[in-house]
Formats: structure tokens, C-alpha cells, sequence
């Protein structure tokens, strides 16, 4: 089955820093690859999601990117701020399917310190 | 947007109870939803998958008839932990997405603090 590496576990950045978190899959067959950020006490919130037909994807501050061939995908965060401080999982599926479950990355704890 | 809907978001109960989370879309129809557990400081971990109208499908090592899993309308799953005990007491998860709208996102509710003292 479908096995996500991500890193780094914890990362800590000054505010107005970008920040990146990486995350690697197994199954070649994967093609929906989600980013949520968790809040303590509260459920994951996607904040962005890219699919295998694309290589990149931007909404404002936040950016992801995906390697096809080195099957692995990043998160970049730019000009971060103190409410970016979270947890941030990367998760992966094949095919954005109703049956299929996401495969979720460790975590990362992100601290944005003013 | 679409949204899911958990309760109760805190149980505390003793060794013994059993306890019936539910998970609801609030605005979209799901006929499949899927329960997650995390502990403290880990990743969520993928339970079981519920499908609306027949039986679940539990990961490796998840206990079917510990996790009863009822998923009866295409807005409603429900998880029933049996007989819980210390070691369940853990943070419930559930998600669910839009099978009506292609390439939609699995969006999570807020979760279940479950305490078994």
C-alpha cells in the first residue's frame, strides 16, 4: 500500500521566512496529493491540494509543487506569519475517488515566531 | 463551502461505556466516509472506510466488532466504540467528500476527544 515520508518533523522560522515542508510517496499510482493544516483540538483544514496533471499550483502565500518521476511533493509558505504556526500534514490517494482513503505524511509542527 | 459535522467533540466516560460518534455532511451527499484516530502529537491513522448501505471496510489490526461502524443515509456515519477501555482514548476523526461534484476535496470534521477513565 501507499506509505508518505514527510520532513521535517519540526520547523521553526522567523515571521516574514518562507518555510517548506517536504513529503515523498511510494505508490507510483497515487495522483491526488492534499496538504491540510491542523490547529490543536480541531480537525484538519485543507489548505491546498494538487493532482498529477500538474507540476505546480499557487493560491496567494501558499504553493505546492510535484516531482511525478522522483515521487515527491512540497510545500512552500511564504512570508509566514504568526497564525501560520500549526501542524501541517501532506497526504496522498489514488485517484480522487469517493472509496479511496488519504495516506497521511507524520506531520510537521510549524512555529512562526514575531 | 462543504462541511462535516462531528459530535460530540468531548466524551469522558468510565472503563466499560460504550460510545457512538457521528459524523454528518452537512451540505453534500457522501457515500463514502472515513474514520481516522490520532493519538498526541502523531499522524491520523486511517480506520475504516464506511459505505453508505454496507459494511465497513476495516484497516489491518482494527477491531470490527470493537468499532461498530453504521453509515445508514448518504449524510450520516456513525462509529460506536464498545466496551471502551483506557487504551481507546484517543482523538476521532471523520471525513467525507462530495461524490456528486467531480475532483473534490475529503474535508475533516472537527474531531471526538474520547477519555475512558
Amino acid at each position: 500500500g501507499e506509505n508518505v515520508e514527510q520532513h521535517p518533523s519540526t520547523l521553526s522560522v522567523q515571521e516574514g521566512d518562507s518555510a517548506v515542508i517536504k513529503c515523498t510517496y511510494s505508490d507510483s499510482a497515487s495522483n491526488y496529493f492534499p496538504w491540510y493544516k491542523q490547529e490543536l483540538g480541531k480537525g484538519p483544514q485543507l489548505i491546498i491540494d494538487i493532482r498529477s496533471n500538474v507540476g505546480e499550483k499557487k493560491d496567494q502565500r501558499i504553493a505546492v509543487t510535484l516531482n511525478k518521476t522522483a515521487k515527491h511533493f512540497s510545500l512552500h509558505i511564504t512570508e509566514t506569519q504568526p497564525e501560520d504556526s500549526a501542524v501541517y500534514f501532506c497526504a496522498a490517494s489514488g485517484a480522487n475517488q469517493a472509496g479511496t482513503a488519504l495516506i497521511f505524511g507524520k506531520g510537521t509542527t510549524l512555529s512562526v515566531s514575531s | 463551502g462543504a462541511v462535516v459535522s462531528q459530535h460530540p467533540s468531548r466524551v469522558i466516560c468510565k472503563s466499560g461505556t460504550s460510545v457512538k460518534i457521528e459524523c454528518r455532511s452537512l451540505d453534500f451527499q457522501a457515500t463514502t466516509m472515513f474514520w481516522y484516530r490520532q493519538f498526541p502529537k502523531q499522524s491520523l491513522m486511517l480506520m475504516a472506510t464506511s459505505n453508505e448501505g454496507s459494511k465497513a471496510t476495516y484497516e489491518q489490526g482494527v477491531e470490527k466488532d470493537k468499532f461498530l461502524i453504521n453509515h445508514a443515509s448518504l449524510t450520516l456515519s456513525t462509529l460506536t466504540v464498545t466496551s471502551a477501555h483506557p487504551e481507546d482514548s484517543s482523538f476521532y476523526i471523520c471525513s467525507a467528500r462530495d461524490n456528486w461534484h467531480s475532483n473534490q476535496p475529503q474535508h475533516f470534521g472537527d474531531g471526538t476527544r474520547l477519555s475512558i477513565l
